[in-house]
Protein backbone atom coordinates (compact mmCIF):
# COMPACT_ATOMS: atom_id res chain seq x y z
CA UNK A 1 0.00 0.00 0.00
CA UNK A 2 1.44 3.46 -0.76
CA UNK A 3 1.86 5.26 1.95
CA UNK A 4 0.03 8.30 0.74
CA UNK A 5 -2.65 7.86 -1.70
CA UNK A 6 -4.84 10.20 -4.14
CA UNK A 7 -7.28 9.75 -6.65
CA UNK A 8 -5.27 10.91 -10.24
CA UNK A 9 -7.93 12.42 -11.53
CA UNK A 10 -8.35 14.71 -13.61
CA UNK A 11 -11.21 16.46 -12.40
CA UNK A 12 -12.66 18.45 -14.81
CA UNK A 13 -14.86 20.81 -13.39
CA UNK A 14 -16.50 24.53 -15.13
CA UNK A 15 -15.07 27.70 -13.83
CA UNK A 16 -17.02 28.66 -10.81
CA UNK A 17 -17.64 25.16 -9.49
CA UNK A 18 -16.57 23.90 -6.10
CA UNK A 19 -14.45 20.75 -6.05
CA UNK A 20 -13.46 18.67 -3.42
CA UNK A 21 -9.77 16.64 -3.41
CA UNK A 22 -9.09 13.44 -0.35
CA UNK A 23 -6.18 11.73 0.31
CA UNK A 24 -5.82 9.10 2.70
CA UNK A 25 -1.86 8.65 4.53
CA UNK A 26 -1.04 4.98 6.31
CA UNK A 27 1.83 6.53 8.70
CA UNK A 28 -0.29 7.45 11.91
CA UNK A 29 2.63 8.84 13.67
CA UNK A 30 3.27 11.31 10.81
CA UNK A 31 3.86 15.16 12.42
CA UNK A 32 2.40 17.20 9.51
CA UNK A 33 0.85 17.43 6.18
CA UNK A 34 0.52 19.58 3.42
CA UNK A 35 -1.12 20.27 -0.02
CA UNK A 36 1.73 21.21 -2.77
CA UNK A 37 0.46 22.57 -6.31
CA UNK A 38 2.81 21.34 -9.54
CA UNK A 39 1.91 23.74 -12.53
CA UNK A 40 2.91 20.89 -15.94
CA UNK A 41 6.69 20.48 -16.21
CA UNK A 42 7.11 22.74 -13.06
CA UNK A 43 8.48 22.42 -10.14
CA UNK A 44 6.35 22.26 -6.84
CA UNK A 45 5.18 24.51 -4.76
CA UNK A 46 3.53 24.77 -1.38
CA UNK A 47 -0.67 25.50 -1.64
CA UNK A 48 -0.91 25.42 2.11
CA UNK A 49 -0.34 23.57 5.62
CA UNK A 50 -3.12 20.90 6.87
CA UNK A 51 -4.06 21.37 10.44
CA UNK A 52 -6.64 19.71 12.75
CA UNK A 53 -8.56 22.17 13.17
CA UNK A 54 -8.72 23.03 9.37
CA UNK A 55 -7.22 26.04 7.81
CA UNK A 56 -9.07 28.27 5.10
CA UNK A 57 -7.20 30.74 2.77
CA UNK A 58 -9.05 32.37 0.49
CA UNK A 59 -10.85 30.06 -1.65
CA UNK A 60 -9.11 27.11 -0.07
CA UNK A 61 -9.49 24.92 2.80
CA UNK A 62 -7.86 22.29 4.21
CA UNK A 63 -8.59 19.34 6.83
CA UNK A 64 -6.57 16.68 8.25
CA UNK A 65 -9.11 13.98 9.73
CA UNK A 66 -6.60 12.11 12.01
CA UNK A 67 -8.42 9.04 13.44
CA UNK A 68 -9.68 8.34 9.85
CA UNK A 69 -5.92 9.28 8.32
CA UNK A 70 -7.03 11.54 5.56
CA UNK A 71 -6.37 15.15 4.45
CA UNK A 72 -8.94 16.95 2.02
CA UNK A 73 -8.73 20.39 0.02
CA UNK A 74 -11.76 22.14 -1.07
CA UNK A 75 -11.23 24.46 -3.66
CA UNK A 76 -14.58 27.00 -3.87
CA UNK A 77 -15.11 29.26 -7.09
CA UNK A 78 -12.84 27.55 -9.12
CA UNK A 79 -10.76 29.71 -11.50
CA UNK A 80 -8.61 28.90 -14.62
CA UNK A 81 -5.57 29.40 -13.21
CA UNK A 82 -6.23 26.78 -10.54
CA UNK A 83 -5.45 24.04 -13.29
CA UNK A 84 -2.45 22.13 -11.65
CA UNK A 85 -1.71 18.57 -10.19
CA UNK A 86 -2.08 18.92 -6.39
CA UNK A 87 -0.23 16.89 -4.49
CA UNK A 88 -0.62 15.92 -0.88
CA UNK A 89 2.51 15.52 0.97
CA UNK A 90 3.18 14.49 4.89
CA UNK A 91 5.90 14.91 6.70
CA UNK A 92 7.12 11.92 9.09
CA UNK A 93 8.88 14.13 11.05
CA UNK A 94 12.19 12.62 10.32
CA UNK A 95 15.08 15.49 9.16
CA UNK A 96 11.75 17.28 7.53
CA UNK A 97 11.54 14.51 5.49
CA UNK A 98 8.32 14.45 3.01
CA UNK A 99 6.18 11.51 1.15
CA UNK A 100 4.77 12.82 -1.60
CA UNK A 101 1.16 11.56 -3.29
CA UNK A 102 1.16 10.71 -7.28
CA UNK A 103 -1.11 14.09 -7.36
CA UNK A 104 -4.76 15.21 -8.48
CA UNK A 105 -4.90 16.97 -11.68
CA UNK A 106 -7.51 19.44 -11.59
CA UNK A 107 -8.60 21.00 -15.06
CA UNK A 108 -10.92 23.84 -14.82
CA UNK A 109 -12.38 24.80 -18.13
CA UNK A 110 -14.84 27.43 -19.37
CA UNK B 1 17.54 36.50 -3.85
CA UNK B 2 17.20 33.17 -6.61
CA UNK B 3 15.75 31.00 -4.00
CA UNK B 4 16.89 27.55 -5.36
CA UNK B 5 18.63 26.27 -8.60
CA UNK B 6 19.16 23.58 -10.64
CA UNK B 7 22.60 22.90 -13.29
CA UNK B 8 21.64 21.62 -16.15
CA UNK B 9 18.43 22.26 -17.12
CA UNK B 10 18.25 19.55 -19.50
CA UNK B 11 20.92 17.19 -20.57
CA UNK B 12 20.94 13.10 -22.29
CA UNK B 13 23.38 11.19 -21.42
CA UNK B 14 24.44 7.80 -23.00
CA UNK B 15 23.70 4.58 -20.92
CA UNK B 16 27.76 4.13 -19.01
CA UNK B 17 28.17 8.08 -19.08
CA UNK B 18 28.44 10.25 -15.39
CA UNK B 19 27.33 13.64 -14.82
CA UNK B 20 26.61 15.60 -11.59
CA UNK B 21 23.52 17.67 -11.00
CA UNK B 22 24.45 21.15 -9.12
CA UNK B 23 21.93 22.53 -6.71
CA UNK B 24 22.30 26.17 -5.22
CA UNK B 25 20.21 27.70 -2.86
CA UNK B 26 21.01 31.22 -1.12
CA UNK B 27 18.58 31.14 1.65
CA UNK B 28 20.88 29.94 4.37
CA UNK B 29 18.89 26.95 4.50
CA UNK B 30 20.35 23.78 6.65
CA UNK B 31 18.05 21.09 4.72
CA UNK B 32 18.83 19.90 1.60
CA UNK B 33 17.14 16.77 -0.37
CA UNK B 34 17.31 15.43 -3.85
CA UNK B 35 14.19 13.92 -5.60
CA UNK B 36 13.29 12.14 -8.72
CA UNK B 37 9.81 12.32 -10.50
CA UNK B 38 8.58 9.98 -12.49
CA UNK B 39 4.75 10.08 -14.05
CA UNK B 40 2.84 7.50 -11.84
CA UNK B 41 5.01 7.43 -9.22
CA UNK B 42 5.25 11.35 -7.20
CA UNK B 43 8.70 12.61 -6.02
CA UNK B 44 10.97 9.89 -4.61
CA UNK B 45 13.62 11.24 -1.87
CA UNK B 46 16.79 10.12 -3.32
CA UNK B 47 19.30 11.53 -0.70
CA UNK B 48 19.48 14.65 1.37
CA UNK B 49 21.29 16.67 3.78
CA UNK B 50 20.70 18.15 7.38
CA UNK B 51 23.92 20.11 7.45
CA UNK B 52 27.19 21.09 5.32
CA UNK B 53 29.26 18.26 5.55
CA UNK B 54 26.30 15.04 6.25
CA UNK B 55 24.25 13.15 3.97
CA UNK B 56 21.63 10.76 4.12
CA UNK B 57 20.05 7.91 2.19
CA UNK B 58 16.60 8.51 0.96
CA UNK B 59 13.85 5.88 -0.54
CA UNK B 60 16.03 4.91 -3.70
CA UNK B 61 19.58 5.92 -3.61
CA UNK B 62 21.60 3.25 -5.75
CA UNK B 63 23.27 4.46 -8.37
CA UNK B 64 23.52 8.24 -6.77
CA UNK B 65 26.15 9.43 -4.33
CA UNK B 66 25.97 13.27 -3.26
CA UNK B 67 27.87 15.56 -1.61
CA UNK B 68 28.01 18.79 0.64
CA UNK B 69 30.91 20.17 0.71
CA UNK B 70 29.17 24.07 0.97
CA UNK B 71 26.01 24.64 2.91
CA UNK B 72 24.41 26.30 -0.39
CA UNK B 73 25.73 23.77 -2.60
CA UNK B 74 24.08 19.74 -2.96
CA UNK B 75 25.48 18.01 -5.57
CA UNK B 76 24.23 14.68 -7.13
CA UNK B 77 26.46 12.37 -9.01
CA UNK B 78 25.55 9.87 -11.28
CA UNK B 79 28.63 7.59 -11.68
CA UNK B 80 27.35 5.05 -14.33
CA UNK B 81 24.09 6.43 -16.18
CA UNK B 82 21.28 4.06 -16.63
CA UNK B 83 17.69 4.39 -18.50
CA UNK B 84 16.15 3.70 -15.48
CA UNK B 85 17.37 7.10 -14.22
CA UNK B 86 15.71 9.21 -16.94
CA UNK B 87 13.38 11.26 -15.09
CA UNK B 88 13.36 14.78 -13.74
CA UNK B 89 15.33 15.24 -10.47
CA UNK B 90 14.17 18.10 -8.54
CA UNK B 91 16.27 19.88 -5.70
CA UNK B 92 14.64 21.72 -2.78
CA UNK B 93 15.56 23.16 0.68
CA UNK B 94 13.89 23.65 4.14
CA UNK B 95 15.65 25.85 7.56
CA UNK B 96 14.16 23.36 9.72
CA UNK B 97 12.99 20.03 10.24
CA UNK B 98 9.78 20.17 11.82
CA UNK B 99 7.39 20.58 8.97
CA UNK B 100 9.20 23.94 7.53
CA UNK B 101 7.82 24.18 4.29
CA UNK B 102 10.18 22.89 1.17
CA UNK B 103 11.28 25.19 -1.52
CA UNK B 104 11.96 23.46 -4.84
CA UNK B 105 14.46 24.10 -7.77
CA UNK B 106 13.39 24.39 -11.95
CA UNK B 107 14.34 20.71 -11.87
CA UNK B 108 16.58 18.82 -14.47
CA UNK B 109 15.41 17.01 -17.20
CA UNK B 110 17.47 14.09 -17.96
CA UNK B 111 17.14 11.48 -20.33
CA UNK B 112 19.42 8.26 -20.23
CA UNK B 113 19.90 6.82 -23.67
Amino acid sequence: RKEVEQDPGPFNVPEGATVAFNCTYSNSASQSFFWYRQDCRKEPKLLMSVYSSGNEDGRFTAQLNRASQYISLLIRDSKLSDSATYLCVENTGTASKLTFGTGTRLQVTL
Amino acid sequence: NAGVTQTPKFRVLKTGQSMTLLCAQDMNHEYMYWYRQDPGMGLRLIHYSVGEGTTAKGEVPDGYNVSRLKKQNFLLGLESAAPSQTSVYFCASAWTSGGDEQYFGPGTRLTVT
